[in-house]
C-alpha cells in the first residue's frame, strides 16, 4: 500500500527553468509534509516543509505547493541548476504521537547545462 | 553541529551471516530513526526510538532484525541470518521532537548480500 506516490521516476530541465517535482498522497491523516534531496553516497537531506495549514511555503529558489483537497503536493525550483541534480523525495507524516514519515520513491532530477 | 554518524559505510556478507551497523545521532536530538532503501525504493521505516525507548517497529522483521538504543543515544541495527532480500542502504536519521525539523539522515551503510 503506497500512501506517498511519486510517478515520475526522473524528469530533466534545462538549467535556468523550472523544474516542477510532483508527489501524491491517499491517507486524508497527513499534515504535515516534507521535500528531501540525496546526492550519491549521502543520506537524504531535507530541503523544504510545508504544513497541512498552509497551501505555499518558499524558500529561496525552491517553492513547495500543497492540495489538500486533490492530496497532492509539488516542488517548484527556479530557476533549476545543475547543482539540483540529485534524487528527490517527498515525504508525509501524520496527526499521530510517532510522527514517522512516509516517503515516495523518489524523482530523480537532472538539470542540464 | 556534527551531523548523524553511522558506520560502517560499505559491508559485503554471505547469506545466513550476521551484521551490524552503528548510528550516532545528533546530540540532544530525542527521536531515532533505522530506514531501509532499497534500489529504486523510497526510505522504509524500520524502528524508531524515542530517548531508549521503541514508539514504532511495526514494520521491522522481528525474526530476524533486531535493534537497540542504550542510554537513549547510539543505536545499534542487527540482521540475523542475513538474506539476498536484505541487500539495502541502511538509514539512520535522527530528530529533535518537533517535527517540523524534520530529520537528519546519516550517509547510511550500504549493505550487498551474496
Amino acid at each position: 500500500d503506497q500512501q506517498v506516490k511519486q510517478n515520475s521516476p526522473s524528469l530533466s530541465v534545462q538549467e535556468g527553468r523550472i523544474s516542477i517535482l510532483n508527489c501524491d498522497y491517499t491517507n486524508s491523516m497527513f499534515d504535515y509534509f516534507l521535500w528531501y534531496k540525496k546526492y550519491p553516497a549521502e543520506g537524504p537531506t531535507f530541503l523544504i516543509s510545508i504544513s497541512s495549514i498552509k497551501d505555499k511555503n518558499e524558500d529561496g529558489r525552491f517553492t513547495v505547493f500543497l492540495n489538500k483537497s486533490a492530496k497532492h503536493l509539488s516542488l517548484h525550483i527556479v530557476p533549476s541548476q545543475p547543482g539540483d541534480s540529485a534524487v528527490y523525495f517527498c515525504a508525509a507524516s501524520g496527526r499521530t504521537g510517532t510522527y514517522k514519515y512516509i516517503f515516495g520513491t523518489g524523482t530523480r532530477l537532472k538539470v542540464l547545462a | 553541529e556534527a551531523g548523524v554518524a553511522q558506520s560502517p559505510r560499505y559491508k559485503i556478507i554471505e547469506k545466513r551471516q550476521s551484521v551490524a551497523f552503528w548510528c550516532n545521532p545528533i546530540s540532544g536530538h530525542a527521536t531515532l530513526y533505522w530506514y531501509q532503501q532499497i534500489l529504486g525504493q523510497g526510505p522504509k521505516l524500520l524502528i524508531q526510538f524515542q530517548n531508549n525507548g521503541v514508539v514504532d517497529d511495526s514494520q521491522l522483521p522481528k525474526d530476524r532484525f533486531s535493534a537497540e538504543r542504550l542510554k537513549g543515544v547510539d543505536s545499534t541495527l542487527k540482521i540475523q541470518p542475513a538474506k539476498l532480500e536484505d541487500s539495502a542502504v541502511y538509514l539512520c536519521a535522527s530528530s529533535p521532537l518537533d517535527r517540523s525539523y524534520g530529520y537528519t539522515f546519516g550517509s547510511g551503510t550500504r549493505l550487498t548480500v551474496v
